[in-house]
């Protein structure tokens, strides 16, 4: 069975800085990577995925995937207070998914 | 906007009591996912299908069931509620695309037993 573990916070950062989500796996044979966000009472919703080593950006959001040291980070730039919310890191298991346990943002204002 | 529901979105009801939570999608994935989530906790799989007339349980053991008889719709059923059961259930959906395969999530059914 695949393991994904996240700290679970709560991480406090103040409005406007950088937050650094980070997400370990067990299963070496890992190939794709998947952030979630989801806001309290609400589903989550996909916001990024990575499948090669290094670097992706999209807008204020930066994940950083190291094959090597099985690990993914998710990065915030000029974090928002709607930005608080917990954040999923997700590995395909075959068919399904395994989701970590989630790390719960807070940003303040 | 992935279009996938679940209706009801709330739902109180008595202990022992048949309930049927639906889910839908007009996406045409094959793949379809039940999860339970208590509110601050982990995501946990029950239930989910490959396509049509395939059902699986998931890592977490319940006492729910599920059917697959259209692409479309995967409902749970629960035969007998419990105050146990009382929780968040979230149906998702996803199409194998090469290594990018992601999961769609309905918005939730929070059942209350009372």
């Amino acid at each position: 069975q695949k393991e994904v573990e996240q700290n679970s916070g709560p991480l406090s950062v103040p409005e406007g800085a950088i937050a650094s989500l980070n997400c370990t796996y067990s299963d070496r044979g890992s190939q794709s990577f998947f952030w979630y966000r989801q806001y309290s009472g609400k589903s989550p919703e996909l916001i990024m995925f990575i499948y090669s080593n290094g670097d992706k950006e999209d807008g204020r959001f930066t994940a950083q995937l190291n094959k090597a040291s099985q690990y993914v980070s998710l990065l915030i730039r000029d974090s928002q207070p709607s930005d608080s919310a917990t954040y999923l890191c997700a590995v395909p298991n075959g068919q399904n998914f395994v989701f970590g346990p989630g790390t719960r943002l807070s940003v303040l204002p | 906007e992935a279009d996938i529901y679940q209706t009801p979105r709330y739902l109180v009801i008595g202990t022992g009591k048949k309930i049927t939570l639906e889910c839908s999608q007009t996406m045409g994935h094959d793949k379809m996912y039940w999860y339970q989530q208590d509110p601050g906790m982990e995501l946990h799989l029950i239930h989910y299908s490959y396509g049509v007339n395939s059902t699986e349980k998931g890592d977490l053991s319940s006492e729910s069931t599920v059917s697959r008889i259209r692409t479309e719709h995967f409902p749970l059923t629960l035969e007998s509620a419990r105050p146990s059961h009382t929780s968040q259930y979230l149906c998702a959906s996803s199409e194998q695309k090469h290594i990018y395969n992601e999961q769609f999530f309905g918005p939730g059914t929070r059942l209350t037993v009372l």
